[in-house]
């Protein structure tokens, strides 16, 4: 089974600041998403990134696959409190039929 | 459209006591997903289903059963409730075409409470 590793497990920013959060696995992957979740909510897609060295963007949001297709990234610029949730990435194995989620991010954006 | 429905909420069980998790999409979506989320854990599969009548296991199966009479419901069963199944359940839904990264669904989420 694939793991995902995702760090930090913790941030905690003021309002305005930038911030960058990771997601790794030893394995590459055929796809990977990220999603953000919400207290007593279920988790809502952000984005999919499918090419090695593909960068999207979300408004203020900054998607980046690694090369290899075993790594991402998520930055985020000028934070803001609405940007507070758990961040989760789920890759979709090169073999095999389901995704597999990472711990998350646990995001606090303070005004 | 509602999109997924999970049912109930919130529910407390003693040790030993079963009940059924009801999950609801109005999608028409091939593909259904229970996954449990533990505090500070990421997701763990506990069954999937990838049309009416075809159940599998995901990789937390134990002590929960699954059924997929029609391609809107998918309820989780647990029979017999220990503290271990303390956790969030989710059920989630895609449409199953094959394309790479295809948008999964969440429901809200049901809070289990094991005593």
């Amino acid at each position: 089974t694939q793991l995902l590793e995702q760090s930090p497990q913790f941030l905690s920013i003021q309002e305005g600041e930038n911030l960058t959060v990771y997601c790794n696995s030893s394995s590459v992957f055929s796809s990977l998403q990220w999603y953000r979740q919400e207290p007593g909510e279920g988790p809502v897609l952000l984005v999919t990134v499918v090419t090695g060295g593909e960068v999207k963007k979300l408004k203020r949001l900054t998607f980046q696959f690694g090369d290899a297709r075993k790594d991402s990234s998520l930055h985020i610029t000028a934070a803001q409190p609405g940007d507070t949730g758990l961040y989760l990435c789920a890759s979709e194995p090169l073999y095999g039929q389901n995704f597999v989620f990472g711990p998350g991010t646990r995001l606090s954006v303070l005004p | 459209n509602a999109g997924v429905t999970q049912t109930p909420k919130f529910r407390i069980l003693k040790i030993g006591q079963s009940m059924t998790l009801q999950c609801t999409q109005d999608m028409n979506h091939n593909y259904m997903y229970w996954y449990r989320q533990d505090p500070g854990m990421g997701l763990k599969l506990i069954y999937y289903s990838v049309g009416a009548g075809i159940t599998d296991k995901g990789e937390v199966p134990n002590g929960y059963n699954v059924s997929r009479s029609t391609t809107e419901d998918f309820p989780l069963r647990l029979e017999l409730a220990a503290p271990s199944q303390t956790s969030v359940y989710f059920c989630a839904s895609n449409q199953g075409r094959g394309d790479l990264g295809e948008t999964q669904y969440f429901g809200p989420g049901t809070r289990l409470l094991v005593l």
